[in-house]
């Protein structure tokens, strides 16, 4: 079964400041997709930044950028220039064909706080 | 933009009562979805469906049922509710045909407390 690890329950970041949130994922697929997610107070669930597995190239999202490393199974976010507004809950997620179309596996969560 | 709507934000209900959680998306998407989010879970699916009168299981159907009557509506039910359902419910949608690289639309979520 494919399962999503995010192992930091709370983060905080100076308002500034960048912060890289930490996602790990099992899987014996070679083909898939990752994504972080955004819940903000309001509980609207937006889609921050996806990637595609098959591309070595890391996907960039103005100032949110992610750090793929298919080997180790890693996907983590890095937030740069942290705002108010970046406050929420942060999932990470998993896709893959194989094990269903659009079946998508969710991490637990990371709450980051950003300090003014 | 695509809307999916919950009819409701809060609910409580009394343990046994039967439970309808509705869910509508504007944008003709095939694919609906139920999940539930509890802390330190994430969200878990419930259920999923890819077209009208279609269901399937997700990794927590247990207690739970689902109607898809037309396209653009989703309706989870609680035949009877009991107290381990009290958690947050989210309903999403995703565009048709682009199989497990779509993104998922999200309503706003419905709390649902069982008393």
């Amino acid at each position: 079964a494919q399962t999503v690890t995010q192992s930091q329950p709370e983060m905080s970041v100076q308002e500034a400041e960048t912060v890289t949130l930490s996602c790990t994922y099992d899987t014996s697929e070679s083909d898939y997709y990752l994504f972080w997610y955004k819940q903000p107070p309001s509980r609207q669930m937006i889609l921050v930044i996806r990637q595609e597995a098959y591309k070595q190239q890391n996907a960039t999202e103005n100032r949110f950028s992610v750090n793929f490393q298919k080997a180790a199974k890693s996907f983590s976010l890095k937030i740069s220039d942290s705002q108010l507004g970046d406050a929420a809950m942060y999932f990470c997620a998993y896709s893959c064909l194989r094990v269903n179309n659009n079946d998508m596996r969710f991490g637990a969560g990371t709450r980051l706080t950003v300090k003014p | 933009d695509v809307k999916v709507t919950q009819s409701s934000r809060y609910l409580v209900k009394r343990t046994g009562e039967k439970v309808f959680l509705e869910c509508v998306q504007d944008m003709d998407h095939e694919n609906m979805f139920w999940y539930r989010q509890d802390p330190g879970l994430g969200l878990r699916l419930i259920y999923f469906s890819y077209d009208v009168k279609m269901k399937e299981k997700g990794d927590i159907p247990e207690g739970y049922s689902v109607s898809r009557e037309k396209k653009e509506r989703f309706s989870l039910i609680l035949e009877s509710a009991s107290t381990n359902q009290t958690s947050m419910y989210l309903c999403a949608s995703s565009i048709p045909g682009q199989g497990y690289n779509s993104p998922l639309h999200f309503g706003n979520g419905t709390r649902l407390t069982v008393t």
